[in-house]
C-alpha cells in the first residue's frame, strides 16, 4: 500500500510567490514523523522540516513551513516567496515511530518562473 | 562536521564486476541507511543498522547485494556481480537517536553498470 502520496508530478510558481507542495499519507502507527526533503538538480538530498505527529504547531524553518492536518492525514509543504534557487524536487516522508524507517513519496518537481 | 561521505561519486563498470560503494557517516550518529534511487522506483531503503548492527535489510533486492558495517564510522554496500539494472544512485544517510527529528543524506554515488 502507498504510504506517501504526492499527487503534483510537476509544478510552476512565479518568483516571489507562495507555493504549496501536497503530501497525503497512510500509517496506522500513532506516532510518526513527516519530513521534506530538496533534491536540486546536483542530487544531493537536503532536510528541509519535520512535523512529528504528536506536535500541536505547525512546524517552520526559515521560508519553509508544514502545514498539518492530522485528520485528513495530509503534511503540506509552503515554500513563501519563491525564489529561484528553489527549483529543485521536493520529497515527502515519513517514519513510523515503530519502524525506523524512511519512506518516501513520489517527489514534486517545482520550477521558479523569474 | 564534514557531513556523510561517500565514495566514489561516480562508478561505471561492466555487467558482472564487483562493486564496493562507501560511506562514512556523521561522527557520533548511531544509525546508518542505504538508500537507491532510480527514476522507475524512486527512492527505496535498502538497509539500515543501528549502532553496526543490521536492522532491516527487507529491502536488498536479491543475494547480489550485500551490506556491512565493521564500526562506527565506515558501512560498505557490495554488489556481486553487478547488472544494468542496479545502475541507479545509492545514497547513505545518518542520524542520532537524540536528534530524530533529522537524517541527513550523503551525496550519493552515481553507479552506471554497461
Amino acid at each position: 500500500a502507498q504510504k506517501i502520496t504526492q499527487t503534483q508530478p510537476g509544478m510552476f510558481v512565479q518568483e516571489k510567490e507562495a507555493v504549496t507542495l501536497d503530501c497525503t499519507y497512510d500509517t496506522s502507527d500513532p506516532s510518526y514523523g513527516l519530513f521534506w526533503y530538496k533534491q536540486p538538480s546536483s542530487g544531493e538530498m537536503i532536510f528541509l522540516i519535520y512535523q512529528g505527529s504528536y506536535d500541536q504547531q505547525n512546524a517552520t524553518e526559515g521560508r519553509y513551513s508544514l502545514n498539518f492536518q492530522k485528520a485528513r492525514k495530509s503534511a503540506n509543504l509552503v515554500i513563501s516567496a519563491s525564489q529561484l534557487g528553489d527549483s529543485a524536487m521536493y520529497f515527502c516522508a515519513m517514519r513510523e515511530d515503530s519502524s525506523y524507517k524512511l519512506i518516501f513519496g513520489s517527489g514534486t518537481r517545482l520550477l521558479v518562473r523569474p | 562536521d564534514a557531513g556523510v561521505i561517500q565514495s566514489p561519486r561516480h562508478e561505471v563498470t561492466e555487467m558482472g564486476q564487483e562493486v564496493t560503494l562507501r560511506c562514512k557517516p556523521i561522527s557520533g550518529h548511531d544509525y546508518l541507511f542505504w538508500y537507491r534511487q532510480t527514476m522507475m522506483r524512486g527512492l527505496e531503503l535498502l538497509i539500515y543498522f543501528n549502532n553496526n548492527v543490521p536492522i532491516d535489510d527487507s529491502g536488498m533486492p536479491e543475494d547480489r547485494f550485500s551490506a556491512k558495517m565493521p564500526n562506527a564510522s565506515f558501512s560498505t554496500l557490495k554488489i556481486q556481480p553487478s547488472e544494468p539494472r542496479d545502475s541507479a544512485v545509492y545514497f547513505c544517510a545518518s542520524r542520532s537517536t537524540l536528534f530524530q527529528n533529522e537524517q541527513f543524506f550523503g551525496p550519493g554515488t552515481r553507479l552506471t553498470v554497461l
